[in-house]
């Protein structure tokens, strides 16, 4: 299975709610990142984690981590119509050498309704 | 206007005729690399460039090559197509390492006819 596994799979809510997504994975990792996918279109960075921090927070974003459960959440408060998208963690995994890549999960999609 | 560009973004194709998706970033970033994205399996790294004229394989390779001749192009080449690449493919890069954020390309949407 995937390194990095959202939950839920979709998630719907009405404006103004707040919206939380989950992400586990497996192995150690060195960061931990949150993209989001408007429909059919390229990823855009959101949010980054280290393994050394337990929060962080962008706006209406707050992203917690928790390397003991291997696991992140990410809130997003006071949700807009044009918060609708798809998100997706990705993990940087602790690995030898100088070379490092992205492992993404499935992503969740989430529609905010008016 | 910082970006990473790709072309085609659509494409109809048969099996067997050797195709190539262009992506070029103008941020001078050295890490670049290709993503397929398929429902229900999220986004998976083809292949990756640390810089000019080094590439190696990332989690699905097979069936993809691609070169690195300067620093802000990275061309995906199928040399021949069949159905199962029909995907969403991605171009992305990233100032250094594979971890830094990634910036991605609009996309181009594949089919293997």
């Amino acid at each position: 299975s995937q390194q990095g596994e959202e939950d839920p799979q979709a998630l719907s809510i009405q404006e103004g709610e707040n919206a939380t997504m989950n992400c586990s994975y497996k192995t150690s990792i060195n960061n931990l990142q949150w993209y989001r996918q408007n429909s059919g279109r390229g990823l855009v960075h959101l949010i980054l984690i280290r393994s050394n921090e337990r929060e962080k927070h962008s706006g209406r974003l707050r992203v917690t981590l928790d390397t003991s459960k291997k696991s992140s959440s990410l809130l997003i408060t006071a949700s807009r119509a044009a918060d609708t998208a798809s998100y997706f963690c990705a993990t940087d995994i602790i690995s030898t050498g100088t070379a490092s890549k992205l492992t993404f999960g499935t992503g969740t999609r989430l529609q905010v309704t008016l | 206007e910082a970006q990473v560009t790709q072309n085609p973004r659509y494409l109809i194709t048969v099996t067997g005729k050797k195709l190539t998706v262009t992506c070029s970033q103008n941020m001078n970033h050295e890490y670049m690399s290709w993503y397929r994205q398929d429902p229900g399996l999220g986004l998976r790294q083809i292949y990756y460039s640390m810089n000019v004229e080094v590439t190696d394989k990332g989690d699905v390779p097979e069936g993809y090559k691609v070169s690195r001749k300067e620093k802000r192009n990275f061309p995906l080449i199928l040399e021949s197509p069949s159905p199962n690449q029909t995907s969403l493919y991605f171009c992305a890069s990233s100032l250094s390492r594979g971890s830094n954020e990634q910036f991605f390309g609009p996309g181009t949407r594949l089919t293997v006819l």
